[in-house]
């Protein structure tokens, strides 16, 4: 099976930088996804991961260590409208489904 | 727009009534998935067709749901006798092969 955990929630200031943590443990593992999920709203892509290392793009970057089973998205220069929930999700093995986490919702301050 | 697309956007039921669900995915993606989310939690899966095939369903769903892919094209996702805890949202999502999934905007059902 596979068990994915990341924080609750998080609050910054606009123009900060954010770090959402996820740690998962999973019988078998084809890679690591972010989302980002506007309330009402279908999740949206924002990374992929499947080799260690940093992968960067643009105001947003994604992490992932494979021996240590976790990953970070790193959001910078915060905008008000990156207020939003933000889903780790590994894939199995098999390649074959996602399993998703229970997001981290981030509120963005003025 | 991410180009699934899914029908009803909302839905308002008894209990106890049937409701079904359309999912139209990209078409050259030959994955479909069914998610159901509730209020603050993540997607959890519910099942996925490769094609037409409808290769693994979760233990979350009981006798009353049933889904369909029928010719490899749209899916269809069917809860009878609806219960107050089927209320939820259910995404649809589509892909290729190892490649990121895309999600339609999901049908809000409400069960009163």
């Amino acid at each position: 099976g596979q068990n994915i955990d990341q924080p609750t929630e998080m609050t910054a200031t606009e123009g900060a930088i954010v770090q959402i943590n996820c740690t998962y443990q999973t019988s078998g593992f084809n890679g690591l996804f972010w989302y980002q999920q506007h309330a009402g709203e279908a999740p949206t892509f924002l990374s992929y991961n499947v080799l260690d290392g940093l992968e960067e793009k643009g105001r947003f970057s994604s992490f992932l260590s494979r021996s240590k089973g976790y990953s970070y998205l790193l959001l910078k220069e915060l905008q008000m409208k990156d207020s939003a929930s933000y889903l780790c999700a590994s894939v199995g093995a098999a390649g074959n489904k996602l399993t998703f986490g229970g997001g981290t919702r981030v509120l963005v301050k003025p | 727009d991410t180009g699934v697309s899914q029908d009803p956007r909302h839905k308002i039921t008894k209990r106890g009534q049937n409701v079904t669900f359309r999912c139209d995915p990209i078409s050259e993606h030959n994955r479909l998935y069914w998610y159901r989310q509730t209020l603050g939690q993540g997607p959890e899966f519910l099942t996925y067709f490769q094609n037409e095939a409808q290769l693994e369903k979760s233990r979350l769903l009981s006798d009353r749901f049933s889904a369909e892919r029928p010719k490899g094209s749209f899916s269809t996702l069917e809860i009878q006798r609806t219960e107050q805890g089927d209320s939820a949202m259910y995404l649809c999502a589509s892909t290729r092969r190892d490649t990121e999934a895309f999600f339609g905007q999901g049908t809000r059902l409400t069960v009163v």
